[in-house]
């Protein structure tokens, strides 16, 4: 059964602190890698990944694949209260396999 | 450009009753998917549908359905409520199927009494 795994499943910061978040996939037919945040309702989309573009960076934000090891990293540098929220990892296989998140909270 | 536009946006059922939502797509999307979203078990896949025909399913019983209009716009019911339904129930729209990135709506936040 295909799965996403996310880690760590809380994580509590302070603002200037840098954070990696995990993702790891067992699936078949792996097409690409998705990352979106989700602070009240809508999951608001960060970075896609897929084979030929491993790697992916916006402004504090960036995010790398590693298909050897399946799995995805994604890097927050100076973090910023706005951002906390939940971070989810999906993968996209003939539909989209979300991960249960990685609650994010930066404390000022 | 309007976003994915659901309806209603919060609702209370009781047991045994039964419930429609609507998603509107971002205006040219054609793919329309549906994920239900709990704190214990995340987002999970619904069905998804493509010029008006299901073309994926997840693991939910059949009291699960959906439809998609010739407009794009979809439907999803559930039948015979119960109280483990209770969940926040997302709609996403993307251009295509299988390729990049899904634009969620607000979702329906659906509670059963």
């Amino acid at each position: 059964e295909d799965k996403v795994v996310q880690s760590p499943l809380s994580l509590v910061v302070h603002e200037g602190d840098t954070v990696t978040l995990n993702c790891s996939y067992e699936v078949t037919n792996f097409r690409s890698l998705l990352w979106y945040k989700q602070e009240k309702k809508a999951p608001t989309f960060l970075f896609m990944l897929t084979s030929s573009g491993i790697e992916k960076k916006s402004g504090r934000l960036s995010s790398i694949l590693d298909k050897k090891e399946l799995s995805s990293i994604l890097n927050i540098t100076a973090t910023q209260t706005g951002d906390s929220a939940i971070y989810l990892c999906a993968v996209h296989t003939d539909k989209l396999i979300f991960g249960t998140g990685t609650r994010l909270q930066v404390f000022p | 450009k309007a976003g994915v536009t659901q309806t209603p946006r919060y609702l209370i059922k009781t047991r045994g009753q039964q419930v429609t939502l609507s998603c509107s797509p971002i205006s040219g999307h054609r793919s329309v998917s549906w994920y239900q979203q709990t704190p214990g078990q995340g987002l999970q896949f619904l069905f998804e549908y493509f010029s008006e025909t299901q073309r994926n399913k997840g693991n939910f019983p059949g009291r699960f359905s959906g439809r998609q209009f010739s407009n794009s716009r979809s439907e999803m019911n559930v039948s015979t409520l119960e109280l483990g339904d209770s969940a926040l129930y997302l709609c996403a729209s993307s251009l295509s199927r299988g390729v990049g990135e899904l634009f969620f709506g607000e979702g329906s936040r659906l509670t059963v009494l």
